[in-house]
């Protein structure tokens, strides 16, 4: 079956520090890749995406590559904010039956100014 | 354009009483899902529909039914809540996956999400 890992948090920072997240994945099938952010009190939005091996995706600053030989979408910031805080999701559909998203149990991300 | 809407916003029953929650998109989208998310568990798939007049079930659909009412509209009705229904239910939605065999794309869009305590 389907299934993805995610580091445990929570995660605190202090702004400006170097955030990774770690996230590796079990998969039939080839599949796509996403991270997701959820902010206290809302609902989950799509942070950045990556369909094939070696594709990076990015947005916000934000970046993960996808790397098929060691089966891991790893979330990277060079420089975090507290307005990062948050909890991130990754998560994986394939290409086959219903497409819904396997998602990881998410890491909370704590900024300390 | 609102994106995906969903009602209300917060609930509490007692046990063995019924509700339906529902969900609305306005992006055209073919696919819609319900997820709960549970502490230190992520979001399960409880149900989907991949189109108009088509659902299916999902990891942990026990307890639960729904209805595509159409295109926009896909509901979730707990007929007997009980406790270990008290969860955060969130409604996606996505455009079919165009399948190109290397992945494809599936991005999904959530609502707000319904906060059901049930006591």
């Amino acid at each position: 079956g389907n299934s993805v890992t995610q580091m445990e948090g929570p995660v605190t920072l202090s702004e400006e520090a170097f955030l990774t997240i770690n996230c590796t994945y079990t998969a039939t099938g080839y599949p796509s890749l996403f991270w997701y952010v959820q902010y206290p009190g809302e609902g989950l939005q799509l942070l950045l995406k990556a369909t094939k091996a070696d594709d990076k995706g990015s947005n916000k600053g934000f970046e993960a590559t996808y790397r098929k030989e060691t089966t891991s979408f790893h979330l990277e910031k060079g420089s975090v904010q507290v307005s990062d805080s948050a909890v991130y999701f990754c998560a994986l559909s394939v290409n086959t039956g219903r497409r819904a998203l396997t998602f990881g149990s998410g890491t909370r991300l704590q900024v300390q100014p | 354009n609102a994106g995906v809407t969903q009602t209300p916003k917060f609930q509490v029953l007692k046990t063995g009483q019924s509700m339906t929650l529902q969900c609305a998109q306005d992006m055209n989208h073919n696919s819609m899902y319900w997820y709960r998310q549970d502490p230190g568990m992520g979001l399960r798939l409880i149900y989907y529909s991949a189109s108009e007049g088509t659902t299916d079930k999902g990891e942990v659909p026990n307890g639960y039914n729904v209805s595509r009412l159409n295109k926009r509209e896909f509901s979730l009705r707990l007929e007997s809540a009980a406790p270990s229904q008290t969860s955060v239910y969130f409604c996606a939605s996505s455009e079919a996956a165009t399948g190109t065999g290397t992945g494809g794309e599936e991005t999904q869009y959530f609502g707000p999400g319904t906060r059901l305590l049930v006591l």
